[in-house]
């Protein structure tokens, strides 16, 4: 069965400060990977999804990228974070079904 | 696009039975699921409907009318810890994205 791996698991950042948020699945070859934000008390938004290393697509405008550099690894990055960037942050698997890693709350100060 | 709606909230007591209901709207619906979330957790999967009808797996249940655009999860013998938000999602045909609903908080009394 697959697993997915996200790290780390809170974050506190300043405004303007850079981010990085790891995603890496086990027990599956080529999945279609996703990112997706939780703002409190809101549904799950759909930010980035993957079919493939190097193909991104993007949801929504907004201040983050993401990349995939390799097969089983989907990266979630800002340059320059802003207070709306806060919320519970999950990388997503569809290989059987959608599986969702553990998350990472970041927190924009 | 599509449209999900679910009740914001529900309450029900320990030991009894709950409904609750999704709607969809969609261009080419593909499959609808259910996703159990705790508090400050990630979702977890409960069920998937792709065909009209009932999916049963223990004390969850999962109905599915596609003509009526139309999805219930049924909670049978409810426990305290089954507090937690319910979320329903769909699938359209042509990708692999989920859409979800914002959910629905349930809070089981004693």
């Amino acid at each position: 069965s697959q697993t997915i791996h996200q790290w780390p698991a809170t974050l506190v950042q300043p405004v303007g400060s850079p981010l990085s948020l790891e995603c890496t699945v086990e027990g599956t070859s080529n999945p279609n990977l996703y990112w997706y934000r939780q703002a409190a008390g809101r549904g799950l938004q759909l930010l980035f999804y993957s079919v493939g290393i190097g193909q991104i697509s993007s949801e929504v405008p907004q201040n983050l990228s993401a990349s995939r550099p390799q097969d089983r690894q989907f990266i979630l990055s800002s340059k320059k974070l802003l207070l709306s960037d806060s919320g519970f942050y999950l990388c997503a698997s569809d290989r059987i079904s959608y599986t969702f890693g553990s998350g990472t709350r970041l927190t924009v100060v | 696009g599509q449209n999900i709606d679910q009740p914001t909230e529900m309450t029900a007591t320990e030991g009894a039975i709950v409904q609750i209901n999704c709607t969809y709207q969609t261009s080419g619906f593909n499959g609808l699921f259910w996703y159990q979330q705790h508090a400050g957790e990630a979702p977890t999967f409960l069920s998937y409907n792709v065909l009209d009808g009932l999916e049963e797996k223990g004390r969850f249940s999962s109905f599915l009318s596609r003509s009526k655009g139309y999805s219930y999860l049924l909670l049978k013998e409810l426990q305290m810890k089954d507090s937690a938000s319910y979320l329903c999602a769909v699938k359209d045909f042509g990708n692999e994205k989920l859409t979800f609903g914002t959910g629905t908080r349930l809070t089981i009394i004693p």
